[in-house]
């Protein structure tokens, strides 16, 4: 009954590694959202999928960027190789129908990743 | 491409105030426009929604325009309290749900 929730909170990754941020959606919610945001900025959209579905992967910023949602609840964003410039705050978002752009987002707290 | 200015520098007003936020974006308008607010280390909560055929929106203490024409939304917050500092996220909402988002306006309001 609890809201989005993300795990880890807090990653730290060496540069070159592999990680996994995890978002468990409200349950029942059919859309879901992964956003980037970076330190003082507004989140920047990254894909959606509508149940197990990726709909749209337009702001994914490379090819080391994949994310998955395969029964349609739970969904994992992995980055490869990570880089520097991949130190953000990773936020995702569920909302209760299918993509439509007069449904309100609910988020989780976010995974704050830091590539040294 | 698209782009949405908010205030960019932080916004300083007194408990009672009524605290104004502005939202510019360029190009074409979208159907909806939402606004959030986004508290240190948490993720952002969704405040209000207003449609491209609504002047203005309103829920308790907070009120919402939507110009298209100026292609502008303000974000009002009237007599306003420390509790409402926080960062205003103003969202763009296109087909799908994509939202794009502003870089947030930080809010302090003083006792």
């Amino acid at each position: 009954g609890a809201g989005v929730s993300q795990s880890p909170r807090y990653k730290v990754a060496k540069r070159g590694q592999d990680v996994a941020l995890r978002c468990d959606p409200i349950s029942g919610h059919v859309s879901l959202f992964w956003y980037q945001q970076a330190l003082g900025q507004g989140p920047e959209f990254l894909t959606y999928f509508q149940n197990e579905a990726q709909l749209d992967k337009s702001g994914l910023p490379s090819d080391r960027f994949f994310a998955e949602r395969p029964e349609g609840s739970v969904s994992t964003l992995k980055i490869q190789r990570t880089q520097q410039e991949d130190s953000a705050v990773y936020l995702c978002a569920s909302s209760l129908e299918p993509g439509s752009s007069y449904n309100e987002q609910f988020f989780g707290p976010g995974t704050r990743l830091t590539v040294l | 491409s698209q782009k949405i200015e908010q205030n960019s520098e932080a916004l300083n007003i007194q408990e009672g105030k009524t605290a104004t936020l502005t939202c510019n974006y360029t190009n074409y308008s979208p159907a909806y426009l939402q606004w959030y607010r986004q508290d240190p280390g948490r993720g952002p909560v969704f405040l209000l929604l207003i449609r491209e055929n609504e002047k203005e929106k309103r829920k308790e203490r907070l009120k919402v325009t939507f110009d298209t024409t100026l292609k502008q939304s303000l974000f009002h917050i009237t007599a306003s309290q420390p509790a409402d500092s926080a960062t205003y996220l103003c969202a763009l909402a296109y087909q799908g749900g994509k939202l794009i988002f502003g870089q947030g306006t930080e809010l302090s309001v003083k006792p």
